[in-house]
């Protein structure tokens, strides 16, 4: 069936440095992808999001990428901080329907 | 309300038992999302309502489980016959319109079957 692939499951960078995950997804017409941030005990929360009309995103920080062509996806943090520290996940909406389908997540630590 | 609410936050239950979760989405909001969180897991979706389309319960791991949208608002989803591998953190979210714009997310419910 559709799915979304989400890499890496972990990843731990030093505060200041770029931390960058990449998406995947199958369905060739999906065309709105959002990001959301997950803290401990909480539910998911958008940070950013694209459809698949434009190429870039970008808010303060957080940037977005998106290539049709290869179906894949990005999400860019730059300057990172400690609080930045949470589980991220990538979406698609697919299918004729555009349910929301979620990416298995990653673990963002960030170092002080 | 002003965000989508989940009841209970927490339910133990015993093995064997049926339990209802339910889910008041934000007022307006067409689409609601049922998904499933195991422990360090991700996202499970689990079944989709939209509009007064028919739901989409593609991704309902077994006919114990089931749900309903009454009136276009409050979702309930009720699991029978409860299993140890039931235990997760159930999300409920509800978007505008489809899967087309921002969904957001209840606190949850903590389920856990003994």
């Amino acid at each position: 069936g559709e799915n979304v692939e989400q890499h890496p499951s972990t990843l731990s960078v030093q505060e200041g440095d770029s931390a960058v995950i990449k998406c995947t997804y199958s369905d060739s017409a999906s065309n709105y992808f959002p990001w959301y941030k997950q803290e401990l005990g909480k539910g998911p929360q958008l940070i950013i999001d694209i459809r698949s009309n434009v190429g870039e995103k970008k808010d303060q920080r957080i940037a977005v990428t998106l290539n049709k062509t290869a179906k894949h996806f990005s999400l860019h943090i730059t300057e990172t901080q400690p609080e930045d520290s949470a589980v991220y996940f990538c979406a698609a909406s697919i299918d004729s329907s555009y349910k929301l389908i979620f990416g298995s997540g990653t673990r963002l630590l960030v170092r002080p | 309300g002003a965000g989508v609410s989940q009841s209970p936050s927490n339910k133990v239950t015993e093995k064997g038992k049926d339990v209802e979760l339910r889910c008041d989405p934000i007022s307006g909001h067409t689409a609601l999302y049922w998904y499933r969180q195991s422990l360090g897991q991700g996202l499970e979706f689990l079944i989709y309502f939209q509009g007064n389309s028919a739901p989409d319960k593609s991704g309902l791991p077994s006919d114990r489980f089931s749900a309903e949208r009454t009136g276009g608002s409050v979702s309930t989803l009720t699991i029978q016959r409860t299993q140890q591998e039931d235990s997760a953190v159930y999300l409920c979210a509800s978007s505008l319109y489809r899967g087309l714009t921002e969904a957001f997310f209840g606190q949850g419910t903590r389920l856990t079957v003994v």
